[in-house]
């Protein structure tokens, strides 16, 4: 089982400001995942990665930007926030060649 | 395009009853199918996989599901649930798309389980 973190787990915010969730994990796996999920939804991807320094967007257009500098760090960016960003943000990672994706606790941002 | 049905958004039962989500997926190309358990408040936790071989799987908590590729479908069965299993289940689906591997959800099944 993946070892996977995320910070904040709750964060409320007003419009405008920038921030930035934390995603890590501890079991070095080159491929991490950003997915967005309103409630009762199903999650949506926003963002990949297959490794350091390679980042993609995935199939639900977002307004945030991701960063891939080191394995085990995969954070997500807002640089303004708006009130549609009010969601949970959940990131995952895999390894490669194998389907199983291991999840983190999520965030739950509202923006006001 | 490819796409996964949860049948049921919500499913209520009794507590010791079994209990059935239904899930269904359309493909073109070779799939593997999970299902993923949601507690309130927390991120998702694999139940079960199927990748291959015996289409019968077994998963954690008592939860078991079946893959039948001739109905397209991928159900999640439980004999006798407990009240601890009330959570937001999800059925995905993973396969090679548009050349990068992906994984695509339904939109969950709400187990709701009574005294």
């Amino acid at each position: 089982e993946a070892d996977i973190y995320q910070t904040p787990r709750y964060l409320v915010i007003g419009t405008g400001k920038k921030i930035t969730l934390e995603c890590s994990q501890t079991m070095g796996h080159d491929k991490m995942y950003w997915y967005q999920q309103d409630p009762g939804m199903e999650l949506h991807l926003i963002h990949y990665s297959y490794g350091v320094n390679s980042t993609e967007k995935g199939d639900l257009s977002s307004e945030s930007t991701v960063s891939r500098i080191r394995t085990e760090h995969f954070p997500l960016t807002l640089e303004s926030a708006r009130p549609s960003h009010t969601s949970q943000y959940l990131c995952a990672s895999s390894l490669p060649g194998e389907e199983t994706q291991y999840f983190g606790p999520g965030t739950r941002l509202l923006v006001l | 395009a490819q796409s996964v049905t949860q049948l049921d958004s919500q499913v209520p039962v009794f507590e010791e009853a079994p209990v059935e989500l239904r899930c269904n997926y359309s493909s073109s190309v070779s799939v593997y199918l999970f299902w993923y358990v949601q507690y309130p408040n927390q991120g998702l936790q694999l139940l079960l996989k199927y990748l291959s071989g015996s289409t019968l799987v077994k998963g954690i908590n008592g939860f078991e599901a079946e893959f039948n590729k001739s109905q397209t479908s991928f159900h999640l069965r439980k004999p006798s649930v407990h009240i601890s299993d009330t959570a937001e289940y999800f059925c995905a689906v993973s396969g090679l798309y548009g050349g990068y591997n992906k994984l695509i959800f339904g939109a969950g099944t709400r187990l709701a389980v009574h005294p």
